[in-house]
């Protein structure tokens, strides 16, 4: 079975300061990988998705993650915060080989704050 | 524009009451799906569709049952049985061959 662990339930950033958010995974076969952001009350919203090309994957507002197979990991980057980054993060995994559907298995999330 | 409509926003349930959410997707997808939101717990999968009159349990199932007799919608139906329904539930939808899947804007559930 595939699991995802996000390390740190909350992140706390100043605006302008790096933003790291972990993600390691555990699955048989490499998976598809990606991120969400999730606003109050909101339902989700596709940040960037990894499906075996390029390793290092850019998405929307600035955010980028990195596949390493070695590590197991897909951790979520943006290089300088903003206000509006504030939101809950969602990793999700989903198995490419199976056929049943596109499935994802979520990580528990991580709810970032920004600091003025 | 093409998105996932869930209704209503917000719903009240009193307690040994049957509830369904709506919802419906115009964006052609096959494959329909719920999730349950818990703080701290992210999303668990209740149920899922690949096509039309078929689903399949997800992680929770029990407490809740759905149908597909449309492609467009997938209900769901929080029932009397599931002892913990306050939550906030999401459903979506995606194409097989797509990866990605697209949400709708939740319906927050609370029993009084």
């Amino acid at each position: 079975a595939q699991s995802v662990t996000q390390l740190g339930s909350h992140v706390s950033v100043s605006e302008g300061a790096l933003v790291l958010l972990r993600c390691n995974y555990s699955s048989s076969v490499p998976p598809y990988l990606f991120w969400y952001v999730q606003y109050p009350n909101q339902g989700l919203q596709l940040l960037l998705k990894y499906t075996s090309a390029a390793t290092l994957v850019k998405g929307i507002n600035g955010f980028e993650a990195e596949f390493k197979k070695s590590e197991t990991s897909f951790h979520l980057t943006k290089p300088s915060a903003h206000m509006s980054d504030a939101a809950e993060y969602f990793c999700a995994v989903s198995d490419p080989i199976k056929a049943a559907g596109n499935k994802l298995t979520f990580g528990g999330g991580t709810r970032v704050l920004v600091k003025p | 524009d093409g998105g996932i409509t869930q209704s209503p926003k917000y719903l009240f349930r009193k307690e040994g009451q049957n509830v369904t959410l709506s919802c419906e997707q115009n964006l052609n997808h096959d494959a329909m799906y719920w999730y349950r939101q818990d703080p701290g717990q992210g999303l668990r999968l209740i149920y899922y569709s690949q096509i039309v009159n078929d689903f399949q349990k997800g992680d929770i199932a029990e407490g809740y049952s759905v149908s597909r007799e449309k492609k467009e919608s997938f209900p769901l139906t929080v029932t009397s049985a599931q002892k913990n329904p306050t939550a906030f539930y999401l459903c979506a939808s995606s194409m097989p061959m797509n990866t990605e899947a697209f949400f709708g804007q939740g319906t927050r559930l609370t029993v009084v």
